[in-house]
């Protein structure tokens, strides 16, 4: 079935690096990749999508890319900062319509 | 985006016992969703709240313990039937907008005793 693998699991970086998360999926009628931001005890939050006409979006200080040959995207976060610290999850749907399958969540630290 | 409420916020339940959750938008939406979020854990979508007919529910999900209800464009309930501590989770609404965004409303915490 409809799979979306999320890698890493955990992310720990130093204020200012950039963090890199990354996703696979399996159904390649897939046509969207949206980014979700958990804090604790807070609603998932969109942050950021991509459709499959593009290969890169940015807004700000994150960006993503989306390989539909290799069946993979990614979210990249520059100069983080304290407040990035949250759960991110990815996701893929339109193979179906709305149904959204949500990878497993990096959760990510920001050290000061 | 939408304006979206969930009620209660938080509640602990005995088992055996059912909790009837409701969601509500400040906007008419053609999609709303009812996902299970776990201690932890990724979101996995219960159902489809269709208005005007039944929901359509995901593998491993069914109607007589998961009951969803949608009689307008801005309103659904989704109950929890015959708890069981495994049924404690966090149970979110979302609604869907645009081409394919998800919006979601801030969750309900259940705690089965």
């Amino acid at each position: 079935g409809e799979n979306v693998e999320q890698h890493p699991s955990t992310l720990s970086v130093q204020e200012g690096d950039s963090a890199v998360i990354k996703c696979t999926y399996s159904d390649s009628a897939s046509n969207y990749f949206p980014w979700y931001k958990q804090e604790l005890g807070k609603r998932p939050q969109l942050i950021i999508d991509i459709r499959s006409n593009v290969g890169e979006k940015k807004d700000q200080r994150i960006a993503v890319t989306l390989n539909k040959t290799a069946k993979h995207f990614s979210l990249h976060i520059t100069e983080t900062q304290p407040e990035d610290s949250a759960v991110y999850f990815c996701a893929a749907s339109g193979a179906g319509g709305f149904k959204t399958i949500f990878g497993a969540g990096t959760r990510l630290f920001v050290k000061a | 985006s939408a304006v979206i409420s969930q009620k209660p916020s938080r509640d602990i339940c005995q088992r055996g016992t059912s909790l009837t959750i409701q969601c509500q938008v400040d906007s008419q939406v053609t999609m709303m969703f009812w996902y299970r979020q776990q201690p932890g854990q990724s979101l996995t979508l219960i159902a489809t709240a269709n208005q005007g007919s039944e929901a359509t529910y995901e593998s491993g999900f069914v109607i007589d313990k998961f009951p969803i209800s949608r009689p307008n464009l801005t309103f659904s309930t989704l109950t929890v039937s015959n708890m069981s501590p495994e049924d404690s989770s966090i149970y979110l609404c979302s609604v869907g907008l645009g081409s394919y965004e998800q919006y979601f409303g801030p969750g309900t915490r259940l705690t089965v005793t």
